[in-house]
């Protein structure tokens, strides 16, 4: 079975300021696929980054980037530079292989708010 | 291009009665998977269809069903609906089945149970 743990129910940043989100997971896959999506009030769930498990540089688009720490099981998002626009949902997220490739099992969020 | 379509948006039902929720995919998207998503919850997965056959379910009861149809646009049916159905329903496509494949999300289906 898989899990994901996102402890920070809520972060608060001030504008233009990085800040990471924490996301742990357990699995006994050993190939595997993590990722983080934004989800705004209005309720569309949007991709932002992946990482494969056995990819050996952390991932990074744009003003995101992702710490993938492979023996402590996390996964944490960071935002460089904050906008406005950042204050959402976010979720960590992870794939199996195997009969069930296509289920996504997400963590419960964090609730991002970027202050001016 | 089309991002992936819901329909309806939002939706209020009796208990006991029955609902459709449909999907369009990306064009070009072969795979469908459906998440129903609580108020205050990380998204859990219901289904999911890759080239019209189901190749994965979740942990949900036999009241829900799905099903994906020749040009890939989906159905979700819920029978006896219940209070605890009351939800965000949201669809995501993908080209193929496999993880590498990115799941791009529909703005979702609201379903309110009274």
């Amino acid at each position: 079975a898989q899990k994901i743990t996102q402890t920070q129910p809520g972060m608060f940043v001030q504008e233009k300021e990085a800040v990471t989100l924490d996301c742990t997971y357990d699995t006994s896959d050993p190939s595997y696929g993590l990722f983080w999506y934004k989800q705004p009030s209005s309720g569309e769930m949007i991709f932002l980054i992946y990482q494969g498990s056995y990819d050996q540089q952390n991932a990074t688009e744009g003003r995101y980037s992702l710490n993938f720490q492979k023996a402590r099981k996390s996964a944490n998002l960071v935002i460089s530079a904050s906008q406005l626009g950042d204050s959402a949902m976010y979720f960590c997220a992870m794939r199996a292989p195997g009969a069930n490739a296509g289920k996504s099992t997400f963590g419960d969020g964090t609730t991002l708010t970027v202050k001016p | 291009d089309a991002g992936v379509t819901q329909s309806p948006t939002h939706l209020i039902k009796t208990r006991g009665q029955q609902v459709t929720l449909r999907c369009s995919p990306i064009s070009g998207h072969k795979s469908v998977s459906w998440y129903q998503q609580v108020l205050g919850q990380g998204p859990q997965f219901i289904f999911q269809y890759y080239e019209k056959e189901e190749r994965g379910r979740g942990n949900f009861p036999d009241r829900f069903s799905a099903r994906q149809f020749p040009n890939y646009s989906s159905e979700l049916n819920v029978n006896a609906l219940l209070l605890g159905d009351s939800a965000l329903y949201l669809c995501a496509s993908s080209w193929g089945a496999g993880i590498t494949y990115e799941q791009y999300f529909g703005p979702g289906t609201r379903l309110t149970v009274t």
